[in-house]
């Protein structure tokens, strides 16, 4: 879907180093998520936001942190504490956050990070 | 717990003849059923979902049926092309400390052969 970028595209980690990959969303989506997907894993959820300035840990938040402050923005930050963060990340958004709707998640093209 | 089963992992098949895939989830509140396709290297891609209120629900050559009872889902292709060929995700919804989330499965890898 054209209206969630992510960058970058590709990105890499030394020891030690806390990265962030962003998610920006033109789509007027109130919820936004991110999924974390590794080789026949699927896609697990790392953190989700239904609306500005809130958030919620998903299946597999350690070592990992976001911000809302916006409401078309939904940074992640990939931190030391994450000790095998290899791994394609997939950031998604919906209109509806609640679950009262069941909206369909619109993705984004992911980023790739890899350890140095 | 939450959990989506899919299965197979890979299926091939000749182009033309049909595919399914299945899935059974563990919660028996999911009333959400998406299911994705995501081609080598890019964006999982909605193509078809269902929700709890209806059994069937019927796009060109796509299909999903959903039985509640027995917790159970499953994507028909039929007359396949070889573009067809990718991951597909099944996934339901389940809800957790008020807010509702996806589950995904595993994914199943699709070869239609030419």
């Amino acid at each position: 879907d054209g209206g969630i970028t992510q960058s970058p595209k590709y990105l890499f980690r030394k020891e030690g180093q806390n990265v962030t990959l962003s998610c920006e969303q033109n789509l007027n989506h109130d919820a936004m998520y991110w999924y974390r997907q590794d080789p026949g894993q699927g896609l697990r959820l790392i953190y989700y936001s239904q609306i500005v300035n809130d958030f919620q840990k998903g299946d597999i938040a350690e070592g990992y942190s976001v911000s809302r402050e916006k409401k078309e923005s939904f940074p992640l930050t990939v931190t030391s504490a994450q000790k095998n963060p290899t791994a394609f990340y997939l950031c998604a958004s919906s209109i509806d956050g609640s679950g009262l709707t069941n909206q369909p998640q619109h993705f984004g093209d992911g980023t790739r990070l890899s350890i140095l | 717990g939450e959990n989506v089963e899919q299965h197979p992992s890979t299926l091939s098949v000749q182009e033309g003849d049909s595919a399914v895939i299945k899935c059974t989830y563990s919660d028996s509140a999911s009333n959400y059923f998406p299911w994705y396709k995501q081609e080598l290297g890019k964006r999982p891609q909605l193509i078809i979902d269902i929700r709890s209120n209806v059994g069937e629900k019927k796009d060109q050559r796509i299909a999903v049926t959903l039985n509640k009872t027995a917790k159970h889902f499953s994507l028909h292709i039929t007359e396949t092309q070889p573009e067809d060929s990718a991951v597909y995700f099944c996934a339901a919804t389940f809800t957790q400390g008020g807010s509702e989330k996806l589950v995904f499965g595993k994914g199943m890898k699709l070869t239609v052969n030419p």
